[in-house]
């Protein structure tokens, strides 16, 4: 069955480290996306990417970095600049282009400090 | 930049009752899109249903209804025959450019029986 996998499911982080979060699709879609969500924050934008080897930030992209070097892969590497990563990670995908697609979501990798 | 005002915190509802969920947006484009999703304790997000901004009908899936006021920038969710498998989170979102979702803070609903 085609979707998106994360992975870890549950990833900590010690000080000063950077820890990168994988985001793999089988669906062939084009635009891959990051979300932070938070309690009572809802999700907030950090990277998208419409194309491979091209993506542009989002909303909260201050401590994070991303590659698109392949159409199925998008991996989040947050740094230690992000000072405070603790979180719910959300990597989706949509095909590029039609603005009625929904986008489909993997379930999640929870950050958390040690 | 779009924002999305979902303006009820929590929200409960009786088993086989009808529950309205609110959401307001803010944006000058004449052509977008919305959704509803939603996010149970597994922590997934599942589409429930979706709005094209020039279509005047309001889109229907099964007991999950919207009314859309276009000119009001309003997209509540209406849940008819509530299950306890509606509870969940529920966030509205709207599509912007580049088709990034722009998502409200949710709404927890709480199904009683």
């Amino acid at each position: 069955d085609g979707g998106i996998t994360q992975s870890p499911k549950y990833l900590f982080r010690k000080e000063g480290q950077n820890v990168t979060l994988s985001c793999e699709q089988n669906l062939n879609h084009d635009a891959m996306y990051w979300y932070r969500q938070d309690p009572g924050q809802g999700l907030r934008l950090i990277y998208y990417s419409q194309i491979v080897n091209d993506f542009q930030k989002g909303d909260i992209a201050e401590g994070y970095s991303v590659s698109r070097e392949k159409k199925e892969s998008f991996p989040l590497t947050v740094t230690s600049a992000q000072k405070n990563p603790t979180a719910f990670y959300l990597c989706a995908s949509t095909e590029s282009g039609g603005r009625n697609q929904p986008q489909h979501f993997g379930d999640g990798t929870r950050l958390s400090i040690l | 930049a779009q924002t999305v005002t979902q303006s009820q915190p929590e929200m409960s509802v009786q088993e086989a009752e009808t529950v309205t969920l609110s959401c307001t947006y803010d944006t000058s484009e004449s052509d977008y899109y919305l959704f509803w999703y939603k996010q149970p304790p597994s922590r997934q997000m599942i589409l429930v249903i979706r709005q094209e901004a020039y279509k005047q009908q309001n889109a229907t899936e099964n007991r999950f209804s919207v009314n859309f006021q276009k000119a009001a920038k309003s997209f509540s969710l209406k849940i008819s025959d509530s299950q306890l498998g509606d509870a969940a989170m529920y966030f509205c979102a709207y599509r912007r450019f580049r088709d990034a979702l722009n998502f409200g803070k949710g709404t927890s609903l709480l199904v009683t029986p």
